[in-house]
């Protein structure tokens, strides 16, 4: 079955800091990966995916996320956060049709 | 266009009684999943169908059952309602034409007292 581990339960940082949020999942099979966001208030939205080709994929909002498969991880990064990336940050893998999420990180950005 | 949309919002049940949540699917998207978000956690797999039929069950106990109607939308039942079944219920669904991609909707809050 497979898993999915994040690093970090909460992170704080200043605006215009960067960010990298650790990601690591364990399955077998050909992955693909996903970053979901929750804001404050709203549900779950999709960042970034990864299915095949170029490991490092860009999502919206200007959030980035690398693949490398011999460490089995997916890491997440903004070069520059603002107040409104304060959220919580899901990394995922999907394999039969289930998704299997990671513990979350919150990431709470000080103006 | 409409996103995927649950209904109630909010629910506040006691514990040994039933409850029935309900979704429906972004229009066209044919393949509803169910998961549970309990606080401080990721959400978790309960169940997913496509065209009506059940593709997969996640680790949950038979109090859990879900359907699918001829609309695509979806109820998922929970009986004998614990404490510990106090969570976020969010559905899924999935766009026709591929398997992994979900979008979920806002969730239904349960609380069992």
């Amino acid at each position: 079955a497979q898993s999915v581990s994040q690093h970090n339960h909460h992170v704080i940082l200043s605006e215009a800091a960067s960010l990298e949020l650790g990601c690591n999942y364990s399955y077998g099979g050909t992955v693909n990966l996903f970053w979901y966001v929750q804001y404050p208030g709203q549900h779950l939205q999709l960042l970034l995916k990864y299915f095949s080709g170029d490991p490092l994929v860009k999502g919206i909002k200007g959030f980035e996320a690398e693949f490398i498969k011999s460490k089995f991880s997916f890491n997440l990064r903004k070069p520059s956060v603002q107040w409104s990336d304060t959220a919580e940050y899901f990394c995922a893998v999907i394999a039969d049709y289930k998704l299997s999420f990671g513990a979350g990180t919150t990431v709470t950005v000080r103006a | 266009d409409a996103g995927v949309t649950q209904s109630p919002t909010h629910l506040i049940k006691t514990r040994g009684q039933q409850v029935t949540l309900r979704c429906s699917p972004i229009s066209g998207h044919k393949s509803v999943s169910w998961y549970q978000q309990v606080l401080g956690q990721g959400p978790q797999f309960i169940f997913q169908y496509y065209e009506k039929e059940e593709r997969g069950r996640g680790n949950f106990p038979d109090r859990f059952s879900a359907r699918q109607f001829p609309n695509y939308s979806s109820e998922l039942n929970v009986n004998a309602l614990l404490l510990g079944d106090s969570a976020l219920y969010l559905c899924a669904s999935t766009p026709p034409g591929t398997w992994n991609e979900q979008y979920f909707g806002p969730g239904t809050r349960l609380t069992v007292t």
